[in-house]
C-alpha cells in the first residue's frame, strides 16, 4: 500500500492553463503538506493543513490554493500557470508533533511550456 | 527561526571509500535534526533523526551522524559507500512555530555521487 500518493506523475501544460494535483495519504496523519523543489534540488514549503485547518502558507503567489477535503487528502490547485512554475511538486504528511518525520510523496513533475 | 547549511553541493567519492556529508544549524534551546535521501525521480526518505539522548544516531543503510552541540553541527557518515548511494542529501531541523504547530527546515541538499 502506497502511504502517500500523488497524481498525476507528470503534468506538462501550456501557460496560462489551470492544473491540479491531488495528494492523499493513508497514514492516520493529521498534518499534510506541499513543498516546491526547483530544478536546483532546493526544497521550499509552500503549504501545511492540520485537520483541514491552514496553518502554514508561506510567501506563494495567490494563482496557488491548496484545499484539504479531509484529513486525509490535500490537493494543490494552480491557476494561469507561467514557465516559473515548472518544478517538482512534493506531497507529504506527518503525526502533528515537533519530532516526527515527515513522509513524502513520489512527486509531481510540472513542466510548463 | 532555525536555519540549516549544508557546505557541499556536491561530494564525489569511489566505491567503499568512506565519506561524510556536512550540515550545521543555527543554535537553539532544543533541536530536532533530520537526515532524508531523495533517490533520482522519487520523493524524500529518512535516513535518520536525532531528538535527544546518544549523540551518535544509527540510520538506515549503514549511515549514521553525531550530533555536535558545541559546533552546532549533525554531520551523516558511512564508512564504505555503495554506487546505490548515489543521490541526493538533505539535512533538516524542526522549527517550533507556535500555537503548537512546526515545519521543517531544510537544507540545500548535497549530492553524492559514488564513483566505480
Amino acid at each position: 500500500d502506497t502511504a502517500v500518493s500523488q497524481t498525476p506523475k507528470y503534468l506538462v501544460t501550456q501557460m496560462g492553463n489551470d492544473k491540479s494535483i491531488k495528494c492523499e495519504q493513508n497514514l492516520g496523519h493529521d498534518t499534510m503538506y506541499w513543498y516546491k523543489q526547483d530544478s536546483k534540488k532546493f526544497l521550499k514549503i509552500m503549504f501545511s493543513y492540520n485537520n483541514k485547518e491552514l496553518i502554514i502558507n508561506e510567501t506563494v503567489p495567490n494563482r496557488f490554493s491548496p484545499k484539504s477535503p479531509d484529513k486525509a487528502h490535500l490537493n494543490l490547485h494552480i491557476n494561469s500557470l507561467e514557465l516559473g512554475d515548472s518544478a517538482v511538486y512534493f506531497c507529504a504528511s506527518s503525526p502533528r508533533t515537533i519530532y516526527n518525520e515527515q513522509f513524502f510523496g513520489p512527486g509531481t513533475r510540472l513542466t510548463v511550456l | 527561526a532555525q536555519s540549516v547549511t549544508q557546505l557541499d553541493s556536491q561530494v564525489p567519492v569511489f566505491e567503499e571509500a568512506p565519506v561524510e556529508l556536512r550540515c550545521n544549524y543555527s543554535s537553539s534551546v532544543s533541536v530536532y535534526l533530520f537526515w532524508y535521501v531523495q533517490y533520482p525521480n522519487q520523493g524524500l526518505q529518512l535516513l535518520l533523526k536525532y531528538l535527544s539522548g546518544s549523540t551518535l544516531v544509527k540510520g538506515i543503510n549503514g549511515f549514521e551522524a553525531e550530533f555536535n552541540k558545541s559546533q552546532t553541527s549533525f554531520h551523516l557518515r558511512k564508512p564504505s559507500v555503495h554506487i546505490s548511494d548515489t543521490a541526493e542529501y538533505f539535512c533538516a531541523v524542526s522549527d517550533q512555530l507556535g500555537r503548537g504547530t512546526y515545519k521543517y527546515i531544510f537544507g540545500t541538499g548535497t549530492r553524492l555521487k559514488v564513483l566505480a
